[in-house]
């Protein structure tokens, strides 16, 4: 069975620093490509970055390029959003997902409140 | 890309057909998705590549649509069908989602 499951969130203050953490089970996290999607409470969806299935490429909304990092670990089938000089506005709930052509699995979220 | 979905809301009746648009500020070769969520729970897909049925969807949602408009149907709303439905395209990078479609019991 495939799951994706988050973990790493929490309270922290503007300027601040989270490592995101998304544990894949069922499957092999470097033959996808792999995506960050966040929602600010009772906002819309919104895409965050992408790493491929090479484990090179990566891409960044406007929003966070220059502070936060996409990577995985592929002993550990883990994918992770490094998150830096945080902003009240990165106030959110973020997913991980699987997909290219339609992001297929999800994982619960975890919820990150940047407030001092 | 920026999506347009449409309406934002509507209260609809179970049993009532449903339709859901969204416009593209720009032509997507159909790596276009509809992804339907509860509150508190993640997105699920609906919809890949514009109108191919996620494995394990119900038959009475559909998509259509090419270049820039693009619809989600769903034929005879069930109880379990209210919430709230997003667009996303898939075509280029930044991906983007639509605004959302809130489908509520009238």
């Amino acid at each position: 069975e495939v799951q994706l499951v988050e973990s790493g969130g929490g309270l922290v203050q503007p300027g601040g620093s989270l490592r995101l953490s998304c544990a894949a089970s069922g499957f092999t996290l470097s033959s996808y490509w792999m995506q960050w999607v966040r929602q600010a409470p009772g906002k819309g969806l919104v895409w965050v970055s992408r790493i491929n299935s090479d484990g090179i490429t990566t891409t960044y909304a406007d929003s966070v390029k220059g502070r936060f990092t996409i990577s995985r670990d592929n002993a550990k089938n883990t994918l992770y959003l490094q998150m830096n000089s945080l902003r009240a506005e990165d106030t959110a709930v973020y997913y991980c997902a699987r997909g290219r052509t339609g992001l297929d699995y999800w994982g619960q979220g975890t919820l990150v409140t940047v407030s001092s | 890309i920026q999506l347009t979905q449409s309406p934002s809301s509507l209260s609809a009746s179970v049993g009532d057909r449903v339709t859901i648009t969204c416009r593209a500020t720009q032509g997507i070769n159909s790596y276009f998705a509809w992804y339907q969520q509860k509150p508190g729970k993640a997105p699920k897909l609906l919809i890949y590549a514009a109108s191919t049925l996620q494995s394990g969807v119900p038959s009475r949602f559909s998509g259509s649509g090419s270049g820039t408009d693009f619809t989600l149907t769903i034929s005879s709303l069930q109880p379990e069908d209210f919430a709230t439905y997003y667009c996303q395209q898939l075509n280029s990078y930044p991906l983007t989602f639509g605004g959302g479609t809130k489908v509520e019991i009238k």
